[in-house]
């Protein structure tokens, strides 16, 4: 069974960093590009950035590049998302999902996601 | 930037009625259009893919189709579990986008 787990949120001030987990069991993590996506409360969907299998190639939403950094270690199952210099408009549940690129193109696996709360 | 205008945001019914949902995106995304649905406080779940495939387990009384650059998400036969919200979302290009996202709820 396809397993994503995030973790890593909390409150945290303006202006500081965070990085979000995502443990992932049950497929061959190293086979898939991987995505974070985020939601503010009671709003809609935001992509925010993906990562290739191996790394190499990563993929930024404008509002989020140059603050935010996707990684991986496929030694260990896991994606991370850096976050620094935080502002309250990061203020969100982070999900991380299994994007699925082969012929056809879609996140088929979604984590149970992790609020992050920005504030002073 | 692709931009993905999805209405009706609002969409009131009865369980047993048909609904349609539609996204009109800004310009050719050669079917590479999702559709999910999430549930308050939960994941969202992905229903279709490639503006017509069901992805595996989902019933098919959802369906998707396109027509150019629109995309429709139907359900007949509404089900108590089905009142939530779906959102669209294209994957030809970077960045990846969603709809507004449309709230099905019960009349």
């Amino acid at each position: 069974e396809v397993q994503l787990v995030e973790s890593g949120g909390g409150l945290v001030q303006p202006g500081t960093s965070l990085r979000l987990s995502c443990a992932a069991s049950g497929f061959t993590f190293s086979d898939y590009f991987m995505t974070w996506v985020r939601q503010a409360s009671g709003k809609g969907l935001e992509w925010v950035a993906n990562i290739k299998e191996d790394g190499s190639e990563k993929y930024y939403a404008d509002s989020v590049r140059g603050r935010f950094t996707i990684s991986r270690d496929n030694a260990k199952n896991s994606l991370y998302l850096q976050i620094d210099s935080l502002k309250a408009e990061d203020t969100a549940v982070y999900y991380c999902a299994r994007y699925f690129r082969s012929g056809n193109y879609y996140q088929d696996h979604w984590g149970q996601g992790t609020l992050v709360t920005v504030s002073s | 930037d692709i931009q993905l205008t999805q209405s009706p945001s609002f969409l009131s019914a009865s369980v047993g009625d048909r609904v349609t949902i539609t996204c009109r995106a800004s310009q050719d995304i050669s079917s590479h259009l999702a559709w999910y649905q999430q549930q308050p406080g939960k994941a969202p779940k992905l229903l279709i893919f490639r503006a017509s495939t069901r992805q595996s387990g989902v019933p098919s009384r959802f369906s998707g189709s396109e027509s150019g650059t629109g995309f429709t998400l139907t359900i007949i036969s509404l089900q108590p579990e089905d009142f939530a919200t779906y959102y669209c979302q294209q994957l030809k290009s970077y960045p990846i986008t969603f709809g507004q996202g449309t709230r099905l709820e019960i009349k």
